[in-house]
């Protein structure tokens, strides 16, 4: 257990919904990364969160967004999801600041259909 | 742009055998660290091992060690006594620590071992 939780577990939703995807991070990290994983794929870097602030986004337009709070916990915004948004969605926390502490740790994740 | 590439898409080993994951990255930067991470189907993503580039030991952790070749770019895992346990796909990736720590993937490799 990496201490890292996500909700939901699952999620199905239509084309053109709104849905938000949550992220507990571990105790005592700072940093929250968002990665989208489509089926038999490598995760995807959506973006990060440190300090509350995006610190560095991978190539996804702007309907995905994101927020973090002041207690480092974290969510996912998608809106006019589209079929292709279908995919398993990954939070990863870490402690940024500490060299040599930056080692991600994963969440179950939670898995996303859009009919 | 980092890539990691891992060419092989799957492989099979038999239990308490060893077997060898390959992965080779391409980047221009030299203070990095590379990770390998394993994903069972239960999907929750599980850091194996960790290797920063400044350091010329190679990694290990129990049965898992990596082959670091720095200046050759390539960064395998070497599994030993292998444990049905171990089935799963694993993904080999790449990180620059500092400002923007995202995590960049390989496809991905699905080791099964035979009982």
């Amino acid at each position: 257990e990496t201490g890292v939780t996500q909700s939901p577990t699952h999620l199905i939703k239509t084309r053109g919904q709104q849905v938000t995807l949550r992220c507990s991070s571990q105790s005592g990290h700072n940093t929250v990364s968002w990665y989208q994983q489509a089926l038999g794929q490598g995760p995807q870097f959506i973006f990060q969160y440190y300090r509350e602030e995006e610190n560095g986004r991978g190539n996804f337009p702007p309907r995905f967004s994101g927020l973090q709070f002041p207690n480092y916990s974290s969510e996912l915004n998608v809106n006019a999801l589209e079929l292709d948004d279908s995919a398993l969605y990954l939070c990863a926390s870490s402690l940024k600041g500490l060299a040599g502490q930056e080692t991600q740790y994963f969440g179950p994740g939670t898995r996303l259909l859009v009919l | 742009a980092q890539t990691v590439t891992q060419s092989q898409p799957e492989m099979s080993v038999q239990e308490a055998e060893t077997v060898t994951l390959s992965c080779t990255y391409d980047t221009s930067e030299n203070n990095y660290y590379l990770f390998w991470y394993k994903q069972p189907p239960s999907r929750q993503m599980i850091l194996v091992i960790r290797q920063e580039a400044y350091k010329q030991q190679n990694a290990t952790e129990n049965r898992f060690s990596v082959n670091f070749q720095k200046a050759a770019k390539s960064f395998s895992l070497k599994i030993s006594d292998s444990q049905l346990g171990d089935t799963a796909m694993y993904f080999c990736a790449f990180m620059t620590p500092g400002a923007n720590s995202k995590l960049t993937f390989g496809k991905g490799i699905t080791l099964s071992v035979r009982p």
